[in-house]
């Protein structure tokens, strides 16, 4: 078992840029999940997908932020026009089952610097 | 909404000593879970211990024992036998069982451990 895997690690841009992070949860893991951890702040919840449907987007934070996971595998979060208010490390957690009270593991994140 | 708090930014102990880190939240659930999560610098978040809300006996893990008041909605992480590799920021989280996953899980803001050796 490899764990979930982010890519990339660190990503700087400036501010009006499209950045796009990929999470490759663990293998056989059904949800997939995204959050936003902001300095000093605990993890913020942002989207979930049950194998490659979207249960849950209310909670992304603009109309510039979007999320797919087509086929089920692996995950993307795209952020659109970038603020400097996006930067963030913006993190990935998979669980086995479809159950909301699974246990999440995380990724190591993916740290976003907007210039 | 379900919100945790971790009313202490920062503990410091002694190595091979043993510190408790609080944890409160407030729900009007009757079901749901509970997890400590640790967090060592730059490094990514693991489960450290986790406990059902109808279970009353408290779960342990090694080292890791959490003090869990469901009627006070307190939860609690003790470290026994502290060891340096325990420095690390430690996050109290919540699930309920109701919303099905729709509202992921409700983190506090952390407390950052520092083991002095």
């Amino acid at each position: 078992d490899t764990g979930v895997s982010q890519d990339p690690r660190h990503k700087i841009t400036k501010r009006g840029q499209n950045v796009t992070f990929r999470c490759d949860p663990i293998s056989e893991h059904n949800r997939l999940y995204w959050y936003r951890q902001t300095l000093g702040q605990g993890p913020e919840f942002l989207t979930y997908f049950q194998n490659e449907a979207q249960l849950e987007k209310s909670r992304l934070l603009s109309d510039r932020f979007s999320a797919e996971r087509p086929k089920g595998s692996f995950s993307t979060l795209e952020i659109q026009r970038t603020e400097q208010g996006d930067s963030a490390m913006y993190l990935c957690a998979s669980s086995l089952d479809g159950r909301s009270t699974d246990t999440q593991y995380f990724g190591p994140g993916t740290r976003l610097t907007v210039l | 909404a379900q919100t945790v708090t971790q009313s202490q930014p920062e503990m410091s102990v002694q190595e091979a000593e043993t510190v408790t880190l609080s944890c409160t939240y407030d729900t009007s659930e009757s079901d749901y879970y509970l997890f400590w999560y640790k967090q060592p610098p730059s490094r990514q978040m693991i489960l450290v211990i986790r406990q059902e809300a109808y279970k009353q006996q408290n779960a342990t893990e090694n080292r890791f024992s959490v003090n869990f008041q469901k009627a006070a909605k307190s939860f609690s992480l003790k470290i026994s036998d502290s060891q340096l590799g325990d420095a690390a920021m430690y996050f109290c989280a919540y699930v309920g069982q109701a919303g099905g996953g729709a509202d992921g899980l409700t983190f506090g803001k952390g407390t950052h451990l520092i083991i002095q050796p």
